[in-house]
């Protein structure tokens, strides 16, 4: 099957620090690209994504970078909080439906 | 709005037992998939379903797993003759359609163990 590397597989960052998170595909044909944020105990919920047609896009304190050439695409968190300390997971596929292949995740702990 | 409902949140099963995991989409929704999640791994896709049909079953387990989502009630993932390595988090998801305006709205989840 397609694979999606993720890393790190776990980041500690002061409050207030930037994070970031980088996943790398194999399949060109992959053009949507989301990623979500599972609390212990919860589902994954989707915190941000982008499209092939994009490089960037930001929300607030997140955003997603994508290289289409290189095959990667990255979380950043600014102004980290404790808040967003949990596992973040990446996930590629095609925009047309939700089969999705994840990345093994990110426990990312934020210190106070 | 209620989001994805999954149940039981747990379930316990000895080996050679039978596990039912059920599904309510988001309402409106029409588009169902099953994701298992072994611990510390990411999600692994199992199926796909619309309203009384399967669509893509290429991640389930050629045996003992069977997957439904009947015309009225929740999809339902049923496990036969479970083993301790059906021991995971089963989430559900689903979706309004396809295309651009279709994100995936996850459940919590059930957490299957087998002892």
């Amino acid at each position: 099957g397609e694979n999606v590397e993720q890393h790190p597989s776990t980041l500690s960052v002061q409050e207030g620090d930037s994070a970031v998170i980088k996943c790398t595909y194999s399949d060109s044909a992959s053009n949507y690209f989301p990623w979500y944020k599972q609390e212990l105990g919860k589902g994954p919920q989707l915190i941000i994504d982008i499209r092939s047609n994009v490089g960037e896009k930001k929300d607030q304190r997140i955003a997603v970078t994508l290289n289409k050439t290189a095959k990667h695409f990255s979380l950043h968190i600014t102004e980290t909080q404790p808040e967003d300390s949990a596992v973040y997971f990446c996930a590629w596929g095609t925009d047309s439906w939700g089969k999705f292949q994840f990345g093994a995740g990110t426990q990312v702990v934020v210190t106070p | 709005n209620a989001g994805v409902m999954q149940n039981p949140r747990h379930l316990v099963r000895r080996r050679g037992q039978e596990a039912r995991l059920r599904c309510s989409p988001v309402k409106g929704h029409s588009h169902v998939y099953w994701y298992r999640q072994l611990p510390e791994e990411g999600l692994k896709f199992m199926v796909y379903l619309q309203k009384e049909n399967i669509i893509d079953e290429s991640g389930m387990p050629k045996e003992r797993f069977s997957a439904e989502f009947p015309k009225e009630g929740p999809s339902i993932l049923r496990i036969q003759q479970v083993v301790r390595g059906d021991s995971a988090a089963y989430f559900c998801a689903s979706s309004p359609g396809q295309g651009d305006n279709s994100p995936l709205h996850f459940g919590n989840g059930t957490r299957l163990t087998v002892t």
